[in-house]
């Protein structure tokens, strides 16, 4: 089974407008991480945005935020005012244990962003 | 300043000549990672360092070895790399909690 799921292989959004990217997650240990990151054209991985299995608040990181619903097993991810500098692919990632040093990512979801 | 360097950040190799990539890190982590990532895909483990200890992905070739002689550097070695091995290939560091990796600009390896 996938351990990491994100469904949307392409999206557009409008300048300025938000836009959520959706990725899900299976595991059965209580203790993980969810991880955002984005990978523009260069090739490198840019760290966005951390979300541990016991945290109550949903993270934010500027104009960066998840969307935590642990029941469902969701982990999404919403961009507020897009930027042009936003399209770029972004994956959602899973490091599973308190310790676990594997990292599992998604397809990814290419973003662009309409001027 | 760069915290994770990856040298070359292109490589052209020749089918079956051995091909070795480097990654330095300036953060002190003591796991270091290396993943495949081929066009439009997503990046694929190939090994990780916990210190000293190796730990290879079930699925990794035995055409790909890795070496990690001190905390700060870490190589990858392709052994008799093919044309199915062109690919970006990115080096990773996280401390042992885990809460991010942190990732080099990648080298791209083109083989010929």
């Amino acid at each position: 089974a996938q351990k990491i799921t994100q469904t949307q292989p392409g999206m557009f959004v409008q300048e300025k407008e938000a836009v959520t990217l959706d990725c899900t997650y299976d595991t059965s240990d209580p203790s993980y991480g969810l991880f955002w990151y984005k990978q523009p054209s260069s090739g490198e991985m840019i760290f966005l945005i951390y979300q541990g299995s016991y945290d109550q608040q949903n993270a934010t990181e500027g104009r960066y935020s998840l969307n935590f619903q642990k029941a469902r097993k969701s982990a999404n991810l919403v961009i507020s005012a897009s930027q042009l500098g936003d399209s770029a692919m972004y994956f959602c990632a899973m490091r599973e244990g308190r310790d676990g040093n594997q990292f599992y990512f998604g397809t990814g979801t290419s973003l662009t962003v309409i001027p | 300043d760069a915290m994770v360097i990856q040298n070359p950040r292109y490589q052209v190799t020749q089918f079956g000549k051995p091909v070795t990539l480097s990654c330095s890190q300036t953060l002190n982590h003591n796991v270091m990672y290396w993943y495949q990532q081929k066009s439009s895909q997503a990046p694929k483990l190939l090994f990780h360092y916990y210190d000293k200890d190796f730990n290879n992905e079930a699925d990794t070739p035995d055409n790909f070895q890795s070496r990690r002689p001190n905390t700060s550097f870490c190589f990858l070695d392709i052994r008799s790399p093919g044309l199915g091995d062109a690919a970006m290939y990115l080096c990773a560091t996280s401390t042992s909690q885990g809460e991010t990796q942190y990732f080099g600009p990648g080298t791209r390896l083109l083989v010929l």
